[in-house]
């Protein structure tokens, strides 16, 4: 479809229990990312992939965070024994190959799930 | 690292007004340039872009310049209206699909009748 498509909406966790979060990007874009946004509305880029490959993962926290883009699979952002302030909207956003500078950049987001720990 | 600083809200305008949300970025090497605009409830929706300097991006009487020599690429609108009450990022990024964007802080504009 042409849209990204997250679920579930709304997921709440205690403290210290999983929390998974799902992603369909649209079909034929080759790079997914996933974005954090705090209370405050701060954007907070996560981890990014080519197909099913880590891209780039610079933002992603080190411990309880994972993520994976699976063949025919919606990709996934997992957070291990969640923590109080994990409790944020998780975007995802998928993009086409392009090295055109002048390109559309192709950036489609999601409409996020939000995550409430408890 | 790179970043992007935007004026702090909420901007509280009356509909017909004129709209500036400023925006500087830092960044080493020469990226593009973007505005996000953000429904409640809902995801980032790209307003309009620029890949190079003094490059305008417009859409629905947004505009805003690629001022490299001030780093500043400000969001204008010369008549608000109602409907246009959401959130506003401003962000920077490299060519290509595959590149992280930076965003700001986001900029909450409400506008009354």
């Amino acid at each position: 479809g042409e849209e990204v498509a997250q679920t579930p909406k709304h997921l709440v966790r205690g403290e210290g229990q999983k929390a998974k979060l799902y992603c369909a990007p649209i079909k034929g874009h080759s790079y997914v990312f996933w974005y954090q946004q705090v209370l405050k509305n701060e954007f907070k880029f996560l981890i990014s992939f080519q197909n099913e490959n880590v891209f780039d993962e610079t933002g992603m926290p080190k411990e309880r965070f994972s993520a994976k883009c699976l063949p025919n699979s919606p990709c996934s952002l997992e957070i291990q024994a969640t923590k109080l302030e994990d409790s944020a909207v998780y975007f995802c956003a998928s993009s086409p190959q392009s090295r055109d500078r002048d390109s559309n950049y192709g950036y489609t987001f999601g409409s996020g799930t939000r995550l409430t720990v408890v | 690292g790179d970043s992007v600083t935007q004026m702090e809200g909420p901007v509280t305008l009356s509909e017909e007004a004129f709209l500036t949300i400023n925006c500087t970025y830092t960044a080493t090497g020469y990226p593009s340039l973007f505005w996000y605009v953000q429904y409640p409830g809902e995801g980032l929706q790209l307003l309009l872009k620029a890949t190079k300097a003094d490059d305008k991006g417009s859409n629905k009487g947004f505009e805003a310049t690629y001022r490299k020599e001030t780093t500043s690429f400000h969001l204008e609108k010369g008549s608000v209206q109602v409907s246009d009450s959401a959130v506003y990022f401003c962000a920077t990024g490299f060519s290509g699909g595959y590149n992280k964007l930076i965003f700001g802080a986001g900029t909450r504009l409400a506008v009354h009748p």
